[in-house]
């Protein structure tokens, strides 16, 4: 089964609302990190919080990690309609997450803007 | 430019063929990544490559091979094995030894005839 699991599976929301994404995960990890896919294309990297992090910021991105409950939080402040994507979390396949055997990645939260 | 460059972005496949799908990279990254992603799915990855010459199995590598005979380069060819071939593909590659930042082409999306 997948390492990491977002929820929720869609969000709609305004532009200019804040918008929030979970991820929860199972094994021990190295690190955690979140992609943005639009439509019919690749993924683009947007940040990566270590495990001895509990917070991480990057323009309007707010990433949070509680490795005791094994989950992560994605804050997208102030929204606009090109931030319209999914979102993905990863984790390192391997348990303890090192290497270069490849990430394991969610099933993803579809976000929507509303102009 | 600097970046991973799939090729073709669409491509069909007639029942028994194989068909590969291209997949070059100039960052000089060492691993090289395919994965599989299904409609409204997360990403699954098929196979691995850290270094040249060398590759690993991911989760689902049944019916398809890779090779790896240059660092720019790591093929995929789905084979008529692959009984549900019908998927969105993508290649990744990263600096050796971490999963940090995983860099994306733009995806081959392989269509049954």
């Amino acid at each position: 089964s997948q390492q990491g699991e977002e929820d929720p599976q869609a969000l709609s929301i305004q532009e200019g609302e804040n918008a929030t994404m979970n991820c929860s995960y199972k094994t021990s990890i190295n690190n955690l990190q979140w992609y943005r896919q639009n439509s019919g294309r690749g993924l683009v990297h947007l940040i990566l919080i270590r495990s001895n992090e509990r917070e991480k910021h990057s323009g309007r991105l707010r990433v949070t990690l509680d490795t005791s409950k094994k989950s992560s939080s994605l804050l997208i402040t102030a929204s606009r309609a090109a931030d319209t994507a999914s979102y993905f979390c990863a984790t390192g396949r391997s348990r303890g997450g090192g290497g270069a055997d490849g990430l394991t990645f969610g099933k993803g939260t579809h976000l929507i803007i509303q102009p | 430019d600097g970046g991973i460059t799939q090729s073709p972005k669409y491509l069909f496949r007639k029942e028994g063929q194989n068909v590969t799908l291209s997949c070059e990279q100039n960052l000089n990254h060492d691993a090289m990544y395919w994965y599989r992603q299904d409609p409204g799915q997360g990403l699954r990855l098929i196979y691995y490559s850290q270094i040249v010459n060398d590759f690993q199995k991911g989760d689902i590598a049944e019916g398809y091979s890779v090779s790896r005979e240059k660092k720019e380069s790591f093929p995929l060819t789905v084979t008529s094995a692959q009984k549900n071939p019908t998927a969105f593909y993508l290649c990744a590659s990263t600096w050796t030894a971490t999963n940090e930042k995983l860099f994306f082409g733009s995806g081959t999306q392989l269509s049954v005839l």
